[in-house]
């Protein structure tokens, strides 16, 4: 079957630290890889996207790149805001079942000041 | 951008009760809705796909009596959660798919969170 897992959290890092979420898949085809996040309160928003192999996915100063050969999506950026304290859920999607997302545990990141 | 809206926003109910949340996506039409529920601090996990003019599929373990789905319009899916019971207390995210093509982007909404007393 298809599954994905990251890291566990929380993360905890002060502001302007490197974050690095760890995610990795299992798939019975080619799929699609997400992240998204989810902010206190609110539901889920798209962060990025990479829909093939060595793809990057890049937005509001967060990267990941589709790695076949590992089987991987991490997810980084190079120095985080108290505002991008929230949870972010690795997430795929196959081509014959699109839509149909299998989501990892998520992975809560809190930034200090 | 495309937005996906979920009423109500939050609901309490007795035990015994049904209660009815709605899924529209308010700029686009969706051929095709996906139910998710979400427990605290974990993760969501597909209920149901919803297709426009058809039955809904549900996902293995998932009692399509107890959650009736209807997708009535291209616009619209409801998930009826029927004689609810606290252990059905949970937050309820739809999403949908538009008709662009296989490889549109899917649009969350925000979330329905049921408490069941």
């Amino acid at each position: 079957g298809n599954s994905v897992t990251q890291m566990e959290g929380p993360v905890t890092l002060s502001e302007e630290a490197f974050l690095t979420i760890n995610c990795t898949y299992t798939a019975t085809g080619y799929p699609s890889l997400f992240w998204y996040v989810q902010y206190p309160g609110e539901g889920l928003q798209l962060l990025l996207k990479a829909t093939k192999a060595d793809d990057k996915g890049s937005n509001k100063g967060f990267e990941a790149t589709y790695r076949k050969e590992t089987t991987s999506f991490h997810l980084e950026k190079g120095s985080v805001q108290v505002s991008d304290s929230a949870v972010y859920f690795c997430a795929l999607t196959l081509s014959d079942s699109w839509g149909k997302f299998q989501f990892g545990a998520g992975t809560q990141v809190v930034v200090t000041p | 951008g495309a937005v996906v809206s979920q009423h109500p926003s939050w609901v309490i109910c007795k035990s015994g009760t049904s209660v009815k949340i709605e899924c529209r996506s308010l700029d686009f039409q969706a051929t095709t809705m996906f139910w998710y529920r979400q427990f605290p601090k974990q993760s969501l996990m597909l209920m149901a796909t919803s297709n426009e003019g058809s039955k809904a599929t549900y996902e293995q373990g998932v009692e399509k009596d107890k959650f009736l789905i209807n997708h009535a319009s291209l616009t619209l899916s409801t998930l009826t959660v029927t004689s609810a019971h606290p252990e059905d207390s949970s937050f309820y995210i739809c999403s949908a798919k538009g008709l662009a093509g296989p490889t549109d982007t899917q649009y969350f909404g925000p979330g329905t969170r049921l408490t069941v007393l």
